[in-house]
């Protein structure tokens, strides 16, 4: 079993839908990352978390420590939001990376 | 634009050439990282560098090396490639050792070992 799972694999949504991608992880970790990757190949940091919820224009990221488990939400989404979101355990001794989740909004 | 560059941004390679893959950040990080990023597979950590003049292995570090000689530059070498290296390659790095402290990646660099 992967130390970190992310569901779906694929995502397909009409644009304006509330889209969520989750994570789940099966190791400590001091933070968790969440990364996008557009169909140009580059990755951007999108957010890390400890604990709580974090808010970055239509993105939202949430965390429960004591389930292991994450998940980013993406309201009023947009074509423009179509990329493969990467999430990513920080164990401060390596960064282990779940598979990604391939999100396609059609418009 | 501050950032990481890698080069070239794609390659295609015979088996049994060597190759190296640069990368280098103007921000002035500690920490510098290599990826290999694989269908189905997720990104995995080949080679880093906690500071100039220190590596370390990765995940997957075999058929690569790296050095550090400063802390800008962090080139990435296949002595002798193998069909299995075909991957794309993202070079990473953070101001300080460890993820946690944030972290930028290069734009990748497309290898096709023939």
């Amino acid at each position: 079993k992967n130390e970190v799972e992310q569901s779906p694999q694929n995502l397909t949504a009409q644009e304006g839908e509330f889209i969520t991608i989750n994570c789940s992880y099966s190791v400590g970790i001091s933070a968790l990352h969440w990364l996008q990757q557009h169909p140009g190949g580059g990755i951007v940091s999108l957010f890390m978390l400890s604990s709580g919820k974090k808010k970055h224009g239509r993105l939202i990221a949430t965390i429960n420590i004591q389930e292991k488990h994450s998940s980013l939400h993406i309201t009023a989404s947009h074509p423009r939001d179509s990329a493969v979101y990467i999430c990513a355990a920080d164990r401060d001794d390596k960064i282990i990376f779940g598979k990604g989740t391939r999100l396609h909004i059609l418009p | 634009t501050a950032g990481i560059t890698q080069a070239p941004t794609s390659q295609i390679l015979a088996a049994g050439r060597s190759m190296t893959l640069r990368c280098t950040q103007d921000m002035r990080h500690n920490a510098m990282y290599w990826y290999r990023q694989d269908l189905g597979l997720g990104l995995r950590l080949i080679h880093y560098s906690n500071t100039a003049g220190t590596t370390g292995k990765g995940e997957v570090p075999d058929g690569y090396s790296v050095s550090r000689a400063n802390t800008d530059d962090f080139p990435l070498t296949l002595a002798s490639a193998v069909p299995s290296q075909t991957s794309v390659y993202f070079c990473a790095s953070s101001p300080a050792g460890g993820f946690g402290y944030g972290y930028t990646f290069g734009s990748g660099t497309r290898l096709t070992v023939v």
